[in-house]
């Protein structure tokens, strides 16, 4: 149980294009999802915190116009990269919260997406 | 605001000898700490966690974890080290119990196992 997913696994696009980025909790309900970014070799820096039905939480330095987040219900947020850059080219990892159940106060983690900006 | 320091970038142990992996921790409040896995092309997995109950923590695979406030310490060991144990761990704290908050991760722990 709780398994968290991502879609795509992998993208690569050209610069000024927008990537949507699907995360989803397949066994459970989640209020609340998060959004991490990890360069290579190095530690998940949190982005924003999504919550469904309401606006997203971002984390200081993180432009949210940049990156759009939508949670509109509760199996499913998405992150949109827009007007990529190759300085976003990172690793992307998603995480869910359980509502109630006895894995409430405990995040799973999608297996990420990779992006790669031309 | 609190943060993680995992002390070692890179730790490698010989098959069947102990782990362990350091991590100093620091938190204006009574922290929740956990430490997580990375395989290769996999999702992080929770090894453990600590929430102000009982301070050696056990969790999966034969790891464990113990608590000390007096060294702001929350380091993690395993008796015995196993090839599939190769991995990178994370060492993370949180103000909540790790649900409602996003969490602070230190910067890693490239873990090498030797045949």
């Amino acid at each position: 149980g709780a398994v968290v997913s991502q879609h795509p696994s992998r993208v690569i696009c050209k610069s000024g294009t927008s990537v949507k980025i699907e995360c989803r909790s397949l066994d459970f309900q989640a209020t609340t999802m998060f959004w991490y970014r990890q360069f290579p070799k190095q530690s998940l820096m949190l982005m924003a915190t999504s919550n469904e039905g309401s606006k997203a939480t971002y984390e200081q330095g993180v432009e949210k116009d940049k990156f759009l987040i939508n949670h509109a219900s509760l199996t499913l947020s998405t992150l949109t990269v827009t007007s990529a850059h190759p300085e976003d080219s990172s690793f992307y990892i998603c995480s869910a919260t359980p509502t109630g159940g006895d894995s409430y106060n405990e995040q799973f983690f999608g297996p990420g997406t990779r992006l790669t900006v031309l | 605001a609190q943060s993680v320091t995992q002390l070692d970038s890179h730790v490698s142990v010989s098959e069947g000898t102990p782990v362990l992996l350091r991590c100093n921790y620091s938190s204006s409040y009574s922290p929740s700490l956990f430490w997580y896995v990375q395989h290769p092309n996999k999702g992080l997995q929770l090894l453990l966690k600590y929430t102000s109950a009982a301070t050696l923590v056990k969790g999966i695979n034969g790891f464990e974890a113990e608590f000390k406030k007096s060294e702001t310490s929350f380091h993690l060991t395993k008796p015995s080290a196993h090839m599939s144990d190769a991995a990178e761990y994370f060492c993370v704290v949180s103000l909540s119990g790790g649900g409602a908050d996003g969490l602070t991760f230190g910067k890693g722990t490239h873990l090498i196992i030797q045949p």
